[in-house]
Order: C-alpha cells, then sequence, then structure tokens
C-alpha cells in the first residue's frame, strides 16, 4: 500500500524556471491539498482540491498553478520559481464523506531550493 | 476568520519529565474540528488525534493526553514521562466548513526538544 507520494523528494531549480511537483495517492481520496512550511510560518495552504476537476485557493496561492484531471494525481506548478519559493511542500489528501473532520494524510515532503 | 496559536515556539525537557503543549484557537463556527500532529525529524507529518467541537472528553493513550476546553478555546496535549523519541514538531490544526468544502488551519508548531 504506498498511499501517499511525492516526487521528487529534492529540487534544485533557478529563478524563472518551470517547476512542477508532483503528487500521487492510491486510497481514492476526494480531498487533497498542497502546503509549504517554512521557519516560523508553520503549514499553509497553497490550493486543495475537493474532487478531480474541482479546485480553489488556500491562503498563499499566489505563484502557484494546480490542476486535478484525475482522482489520484494533484500536481504543482510554479510557473516561474522566486526565491521565496524555497521551502519545504507538503501534499496531504483525506477522504470525504460530508464530514469535515476527516484526517490528512500527508507526503514525504518536497524539498525545493530556487537559486 | 480562523486562527489556531502555538505560543511555545521551543521547548526543552528532560527525558521523564511531563511536558504540556498548548494549543489555542479562533473560530465562530459552533462546527469544528481539532487535530495534533508530530513531525518527527525525519520530516513526516503524523496524524495524532482529533476531536470535535461536541466532545469535550479529554483523551488517553498511552503516554499522551488531550485537554479539550471549549470555555477557554483551548486543546492542550500533554506528554507524560517524556522520552527522547518525542522530540519533534508538534502542530495543532483547527478544520471548519468553508462554502459546502472544508480548510484547515494549522499553527506554527512547537519544537519539542527531549533530552536524555
Amino acid at each position: 500500500d504506498a498511499g501517499i507520494t511525492q516526487s521528487p523528494r529534492y529540487k534544485i531549480t533557478e529563478t524563472g524556471r518551470q517547476v512542477t511537483l508532483m503528487c500521487h495517492q492510491t486510497w481514492s481520496h476526494s480531498y487533497m491539498f498542497w502546503y509549504r512550511q517554512d521557519l516560523g510560518h508553520g503549514l499553509r495552504l497553497i490550493y486543495y482540491s475537493a474532487a478531480a476537476d474541482i479546485t480553489d485557493k488556500g491562503e498563499v496561492p499566489d505563484g502557484y498553478v494546480v490542476s486535478r484531471s484525475k482522482t489520484e494525481n494533484f500536481p504543482l506548478t510554479l510557473e516561474s520559481a522566486t526565491r521565496s519559493q524555497t521551502s519545504v511542500y507538503f501534499c496531504a489528501s483525506s477522504e470525504s464523506r460530508g464530514d469535515i473532520g476527516e484526517t490528512q494524510y500527508f507526503g514525504p515532503g518536497t524539498r525545493l531550493l530556487v537559486l | 476568520a480562523q486562527k489556531v496559536t502555538q505560543a511555545q515556539t521551543e521547548i526543552s525537557v528532560v527525558e521523564k519529565e511531563d511536558v504540556t503543549l498548548d494549543c489555542v484557537y479562533e473560530t465562530r463556527d459552533t462546527t469544528y474540528y481539532l487535530f495534533w500532529y508530530k513531525q518527527p525529524p525525519s520530516g513526516e507529518l503524523v496524524f495524532l488525534i482529533r476531536r470535535n467541537s461536541f466532545d469535550e472528553q479529554n483523551e488517553i493513550s498511552g503516554r499522551y493526553s488531550w485537554n479539550f476546553q471549549k470555555s477557554t478555546s483551548s486543546f492542550n496535549f500533554t506528554i507524560t514521562a517524556s522520552q527522547v523519541v518525542d522530540s519533534a514538531v508538534y502542530f495543532c490544526a483547527l478544520s471548519r466548513e468553508s462554502g459546502g468544502s472544508y480548510i484547515p488551519t494549522f499553527g506554527r508548531g512547537t519544537s519539542l526538544i527531549v533530552h536524555p
């Protein structure tokens, strides 16, 4: 049972380049999320998706694009990377039975360095 | 707007001491959920507990216990007889409904260091 995976685990890129972080879950969970984790800020929600083809902005969406054509995949794209986007990115998923108390399950994270 | 405050940025204890991690939240909703997650040095985030807003019973799981008090909007986490393996960053989170979906809000985390 693979659960939720992220790739790559580590990425170094340069300012202005496009970067896509991949997230894949095997549970068929409805909800998927992208967070970034920075010192002093904890986890901040970038985007989330309630189902395939349904996405919505979180707290810090600027500079990011998401898509969800399939339930199991939720890629996050930095269209033109900036140094301020250097961070650790976590993908998460949760079931939805109409219950707001669903537990989120997190991927292992992707460490992104933008030079 | 909802908010989660973990005022303790870092706590340092010696093994076998008891330690309490504070979590204070703000929300206008009557229905919401509270969570605690653990992030050990390896980096993954591990779910510990969830509690809904209608259930104020305290919970104990081994050396871990949680004290939920709606009157003070707090959901504190206590580790009894701490161990070195408890060293981690602990996050408190609040989940509420917004427009048919739900959006969780995390606190900034408390780094717990347990010394041998």
